[in-house]
Order: structure tokens, then C-alpha cells, then sequence
């Protein structure tokens, strides 16, 4: 079965653009989270969609957005990128339940984005 | 909330030695726990993990964790660390309801020949 994948693996964006990330998740998982990995602030968990709906939220500003399709897959976007948004992004998929009971999460490669 | 401390920013074993890795952990009722491991330029990888029951718990790559309610911990142990094992470690929590885990700061583990 195939894992988690990301795209892209590296992005260079600078201040001010806005940046789409995708996610697959592994075949029939329907929970897919993310998370931002920086070396100040380690691994934080951005929001988490299931059916199409975002479940949960990490405390990050609107900039960070995210969206599911019906096939799961996920992207996640963020708008008016500052310097300190460089970071590895991870993406997680799970087979986490309706009810939200905890899935077990398998992580994709990341992708590194860093802005100028 | 949750949250979680990993005592060791760095630790240094030599190769055949055993190892054991700290993680305590603040939650109100039982968690779910995880140990991950991160290989330079790599995603985490699940370890293992512990929900329920045996507090012993076998993983990959001929890791164990010991869940221990009254010590609020789990920490991590391999009784021969191979030079291959050199990597990051995260221990995370996770409520039973609410798909998100709240990870350690990670202890980095470097093996010397």
C-alpha cells in the first residue's frame, strides 16, 4: 500500500506570495492532518480535515487554510507568507472514525517551503 | 490540555549499549501515546504506540515503551542502540476524541562508535 505523499518536496516562495501544498493520503485513511515543523517552535498541528470538514484547528492565524476532496486528498494553503512561515509541513493521514476516535497517524515526507 | 516533556535535547550512546529515552506527559484522563522517529531530511515514522491495556509495548525496530500512569511517562528503551538508530525521537500525546497530537521537542540521538 502506498504511503503518504506530498508535493511538492521543496518550494521557495518569498514574502508576500501564497503557497498551495497537497497532500495524499494513504488509500481509504479519511482523516488527514497537518502540522509545521520549525526548529524554534518543533512539531505544531495546524488543522485536521475528515469528510471534507476541518474537525480540529491548531492555534495558527487565518492565513493558514486548508481544504479535503472527496478522494481525501488535502491541501493546505497559506496566504501573505512571512519569513518565519519556513518550515517543513507535514502532512498526516489516519483512520480515524466519525466520532473522531484517535487514528493512528502515518506521516508523509513533508514538504520544505522557504520564503525569502 | 495536553503537553509533553522530553527531558534530553541530546543524548550519546555507544553502539551495543542500551538506551532509554524520557517522555512525561500532562493530561487529565488516559492519553494516547506515541513514539516517532525522525531520520535527517525524513518524515516521522510510528515506533509505537500505546491506547490501552499491556503497559508494556513492543515496536519497531526492537523498541519498547513502559506506560507508567503514577509517573505520568513513557519513555522509550532498546536494550542494543545500532548505528542506524542515530535520529531525532518524539514522544506525542493524543486525547481519545480530537485527531491531533501535541508532540515533545524531540531528544536527538547520536551513537558512537
Amino acid at each position: 500500500k502506498a504511503g503518504v505523499t506530498q508535493t511538492p518536496r521543496y518550494l521557495i516562495k518569498t514574502r508576500g506570495q501564497q503557497v498551495t501544498l497537497s497532500c495524499s493520503p494513504i488509500s481509504g485513511h479519511r482523516s488527514v492532518s497537518w502540522y509545521q515543523q520549525t526548529p524554534g517552535q518543533g512539531l505544531q498541528f495546524l488543522f485536521e480535515y475528515f469528510s471534507e470538514t476541518q474537525r480540529n484547528k491548531g492555534n495558527f492565524p487565518g492565513r493558514f487554510s486548508g481544504r479535503q476532496f472527496s478522494n481525501s486528498r488535502s491541501e493546505m494553503n497559506v496566504s501573505t507568507l512571512e519569513l518565519g512561515d519556513s518550515a517543513l509541513y507535514l502532512c498526516a493521514s489516519s483512520l480515524a472514525e466519525a466520532g473522531g476516535l484517535f487514528g493512528t497517524q502515518y506521516f508523509g515526507p513533508g514538504t520544505r517551503l522557504t520564503v525569502l | 490540555a495536553q503537553s509533553v516533556t522530553q527531558p534530553d535535547i541530546h543524548i550519546t550512546v555507544s553502539e551495543g549499549a542500551s538506551l532509554e529515552l524520557r517522555c512525561n506527559y500532562s493530561y487529565g484522563a488516559t492519553p494516547y501515546l506515541f513514539w516517532y522517529v525522525q531520520s535527517p531530511g525524513q518524515g516521522l515514522q510510528l515506533l509505537l504506540k500505546y491506547f490501552s491495556g499491556d503497559t508494556l509495548v513492543q515496536g519497531i525496530k526492537g523498541f519498547e515503551a513502559e506506560f507508567k500512569r503514577s509517573q505520568s511517562s513513557f519513555n522509550l528503551r532498546k536494550p542494543s542502540v545500532h548505528w542506524s538508530d542515530a535520529a531525532e525521537y518524539f514522544c506525542a500525546v493524543g486525547a481519545r476524541y480530537g485527531n491531533k497530537l501535541v508532540f515533545g521537542a524531540g531528544t536527538i540521538l547520536r551513537v558512537k562508535s
